[in-house]
């Protein structure tokens, strides 16, 4: 079956930093990749997914990720965090079913 | 606006008790799907339904049923609650083949089995 690892279960940036949260996944073909965020005490929202095509996808909220097929990679990035950021971050993988990782939660500092 | 909701958002129940938590999402979809939240496990796949009649266990199904009698309603049944089901519960529903299409998630209930 197939498996998602986020390596970092916080982190912390300024506000005004750049951002990369790490998703490594384990699937023999090339899978369905999602990123979602949840904010405390609400459900998840969708920010960007991966099917096939431009390796660099464009999300909501100025988010993007990028799909490195030799890496098993699908990391999150975004040039500069606001403070309204802070939150729960899920890579998800879907191939028989929706895996998803552990979470990284995002603190930012002002 | 359509939208998916949960109910209830906050629930107590004795071990052993029989709870029922619903989801119900308006927005036609096919696919519905529930999962259990923990810390350091991110979220986890319970049941899944891919349609009226059709439901399917995920990866930690044990201790859990759900039915599907309609389009709009899934709702998650634990026979005999237990203290390791203490937990936060989403419901998710999808439109088309689960595989392509995003799924889109209720606000949650936070069960807690004393």
């Amino acid at each position: 079956a197939q498996s998602v690892t986020q390596p970092d279960i916080h982190i912390t940036v300024s506000e005004g930093a750049s951002l990369e949260l790490r998703c490594n996944y384990s699937y023999g073909a090339t899978p369905y990749l999602f990123w979602y965020v949840q904010s405390p005490g609400q459900g998840l929202q969708l920010l960007l997914k991966y099917f096939s095509g431009d390796t660099l996808v464009q999300g909501i909220k100025g988010f993007e990720a990028e799909f490195k097929r030799s890496q098993s990679s699908f990391n999150l990035r975004k040039p500069s965090v606001h403070w309204s950021d802070a939150a729960e971050y899920f890579c998800a993988v879907f191939a028989n079913d929706m895996r998803f990782g552990a979470g990284t939660r995002l603190t930012v500092k002002p | 606006d359509a939208e998916i909701t949960q109910s209830p958002r906050h629930k107590i129940t004795e071990t052993g008790r029989q709870v029922t938590l619903a989801c119900h999402q308006t927005w036609n979809h096919n696919n519905m799907f529930w999962y259990r939240q923990d810390l350091g496990h991110g979220l986890r796949l319970i049941h899944y339904s891919y349609g009226v009649q059709d439901t399917n266990k995920g990866e930690v199904s044990d201790g859990y049923s759900v039915s599907r009698s309609n389009t709009e309603d899934l709702p998650l049944t634990l026979e005999s609650a237990a203290s390791s089901q203490t937990s936060v519960y989403f419901c998710a529903s999808s439109y088309r083949d689960g595989r392509q299409d995003t799924q889109y998630f209720g606000p949650g209930t936070r069960l807690t089995v004393l």
